[in-house]
């Protein structure tokens, strides 16, 4: 059983690129998030599935881009990526209900955009 | 518009017991108010949940008033170990649909 795991690390990218970040996770939950958190700030929310086939958009959804083919996979696109989009990218997961019980987090993605 | 309120930072002795409030005003009636922890280039863990009025774990106590526009983490006993980020995590109306939202976090710095 190994959780919530996220790939890559890390990432540096040039503006205009655009990449994948990686989400999947092994307990079988129905609601995966993406989280973004900023240098010092705390956790915003970019999107959200409560299932596959669902998706929805958090705080901060433009830029980014995700889609939920699977219960285990939830991956978030950036499409062209932009300086204001560095940051540490954490992905979540939880088993049901929209708040109860915790969420587990993955080790997070740390990315800059140059 | 979906708001949380945390003090930024608190500071604290070892062995004293720390309240921690987050305010959040418009929350969904029927869901649970949760509370994390982060550590430096770590993701939250999971401290404690609550619904109303007292929750107790091993590590943390939960109250929640009536109105549930505030919400009150009580560490007993903090050691070095305790000074971390704490962020409560609410369920906002979203028209259609609802959303988690994290609050702005509070540092909680444990001295010896």
């Amino acid at each position: 059983n190994a959780g919530v795991t996220q790939t890559p690390k890390f990432q540096v990218l040039k503006t205009g690129q655009s990449m994948t970040l990686q989400c999947a996770q092994d307990m079988n939950h129905e609601y995966m998030s993406w989280y973004r958190q900023d240098p010092g700030m705390g956790l915003r929310l970019i999107h959200y599935s409560v299932g596959a086939g669902i998706t929805d958009q958090g705080e901060v959804p433009n830029g980014y881009n995700v889609s939920r083919s699977t219960t285990e996979d939830f991956p978030l696109r950036l499409l062209s990526a932009a300086p204001s989009q560095t940051s540490v990218y954490f992905c979540a997961s939880k088993s049901e209900g929209l708040a109860r019980d915790e969420q587990y987090f993955g080790p997070g993605t740390r990315l800059t955009v140059t | 518009l979906a708001k949380t309120t945390q003090p930024i930072s608190m500071d604290s002795y070892e062995g004293q017991e720390v309240n921690i409030t987050c305010s959040h005003n418009n929350i969904a009636t029927n869901d649970y108010i949760t509370w994390y922890q982060q550590f430096p280039s770590q993701g939250p863990r999971f401290i404690i949940q609550g619904y109303k009025t007292k929750v107790t774990n091993e590590v943390a106590s939960l109250f929640i008033p009536a109105d549930r526009k505030s919400s009150t983490l009580s560490l007993p006993r903090v050691s070095l170990s305790d000074t971390a980020v704490y962020y409560c995590l609410v369920v906002f109306y979203g028209g259609a649909t609802n959303k988690l939202i994290f609050g702005t976090g509070t540092l909680l710095a444990v001295q010896p």
